[in-house]
């Protein structure tokens, strides 16, 4: 089965400590994109990568850090510059970035809490 | 800049009433146009999608109609289930941007009741 696959499902963090979400995707999409979803919000933009060893920042980055070492993989980690880590974090990936036909499909999320 | 603007929940039906949730926009190119469904404790799922105006998304009973002139995508269905209790988003995609990044509303949440 094709897809997007998230770990853990729930993460637990304590102050001052680094912790890193695990996203890979077997769809062969070029462009991956992390988000960040808070209660009664829509969700914002961290970071988003159109190819390998490429990223960009999104809205919401300052805290967040990522890497793109291998087409399938975008782990990010919540450094402790994050103050308010505690949310619903999903990953996405794409097909076409840019062009008329892409969609974005997303992963089962990951929820990270704060001891 | 590029928004998305959807009617705040939550909304609450009775089964087979009809549904109206309504999404409005703002793009500065040409966006393409995006419902997704998320269920408890899950991800997102696309529902639908329409690439240009007038185009009609539809999927498991669920229709939207990118309107342009009055820049709206609306998604109605007719005869909701209980199962269709979920958080609905619109989102849209400028494609005049370098990478066609998605813009969310805020959601909103639907039950139906038996």
């Amino acid at each position: 089965d094709g897809g997007i696959t998230q770990s853990p499902k729930y993460l637990f963090r304590k102050e001052g400590q680094n912790v890193t979400l695990s996203c890979e995707q077997n769809l062969n999409h070029d462009a991956m994109y992390w988000y960040r979803q808070d209660p009664g919000q829509g969700l914002r933009l961290i970071y988003y990568s159109q190819i390998v060893n490429d990223f960009q920042k999104g809205d919401i980055a300052e805290g967040y850090s990522v890497s793109r070492e291998k087409k399938e993989s975008f782990p990010l980690t919540v450094t402790s510059a994050q103050k308010n880590p505690t949310a619903f974090y999903l990953c996405a990936s794409s097909n076409e970035p840019g062009l008329a036909e892409e969609t974005q499909y997303f992963g089962p999320g990951t929820r990270l809490l704060v001891l | 800049g590029d928004s998305v603007t959807q009617m705040e929940g939550p909304v609450t039906l009775s089964e087979e009433a009809f549904l109206t949730i309504n999404c409005t926009y703002t793009a500065t190119g040409y966006p393409s146009l995006f419902w997704y469904v998320q269920y408890p404790g899950e991800g997102l799922q696309l529902l639908l999608k329409a690439t240009k105006a007038d185009d009609k998304g539809s999927n498991k009973g669920f229709e939207a109609t990118y309107r342009k002139e009055t820049t709206s995508f609306h998604l109605e269905k007719g005869s909701v289930q209980v199962s269709d209790s979920a958080v609905y988003f619109c989102a849209l995609s400028d494609r005049g941007s370098t990478l066609g990044r998605l813009y969310f509303g805020r959601g909103t949440q639907l039950t139906v009741w038996p």
